[in-house]
């Protein structure tokens, strides 16, 4: 079955330490996204990658790093310099927008909890 | 600015008929999307409009007026694994989506 694959579902982080945060596709679609969710609040983009090799940041990219090395692959990563990392993570993937719908694929998410 | 509008949450009842309103201002516009998200999982996509007039899709259809900047999303037959929040969410004039808070949808028997 085609899909989007996070790990860890849930993940306690102490402060000061760096944490990463998986997501693997197998949708063979270029593009993914990494999004955060807090309560009350709209989804809120933190990296986009449209292609290997290649990443944007999103509106809240601060504390926050990716890589995109394989088609596959985008693992983010939480810093110790994001101030308040406790939230849902989702990443998501797509054809490139523009071309199709824009329609985005989630993986089931991360919920991130700092102690 | 950008920004998306959606209530925070509605109640209806099980084999009743819901509707789930959006209004959007976006920098240009290329297409307006429904997600449905249960509690403590993934979106999933649920329609996607970019043309004005309604979509169905068996129980579930929504509406757009680009003029007015607003969409709907209406539920019919409700059931209980409705209940669920639904995410409205406009796609701007560079593909970057614009997200609502999300509608919480309690449905009681």
């Amino acid at each position: 079955d085609g899909g989007i694959t996070q790990s860890p579902k849930y993940l306690f982080r102490k402060e000061g330490q760096n944490v990463t945060l998986s997501c693997e596709q197998n949708l063979n679609h270029d593009a993914m996204y990494w999004y955060r969710q807090d309560p009350g609040q709209g989804l809120r983009l933190i990296y986009y990658s449209q292609i290997v090799n290649d990443f944007q940041k999103g509106d809240i990219a601060e504390g926050y790093s990716v890589s995109r090395e394989k088609k596959e692959s985008f693992p983010l990563t939480v810093t110790s310099a994001q101030k308040n990392p406790t939230a849902f993570y989702l990443c998501a993937s797509s054809i490139p927008r523009g071309v199709g719908t824009g329609e985005l694929f989630f993986g089931e998410g991360s919920r991130l909890t700092v102690l | 600015g950008q920004n998306i509008d959606q209530p925070t949450e509605m109640t209806a009842t099980e084999g009743a008929i819901v509707q789930i309103n959006c209004t959007y201002q976006t920098s240009g516009f290329n297409g307006l999307f429904w997600y449905q998200q249960h509690a403590g999982e993934a979106p999933t996509f649920l329609s996607y409009n970019v043309l004005d007039g309604l979509e169905e899709k068996g129980r579930f259809s929504s509406f757009l007026s680009r003029s007015k900047g607003y969409s709907y999303l209406l539920l019919k037959e409700l059931q209980m694994k409705d209940s669920a929040s639904y995410l409205c969410a406009a796609m701007d004039s560079n593909y970057q989506l614009i997200w609502g808070a999300g509608t919480k949808l309690i449905i009681k028997p």
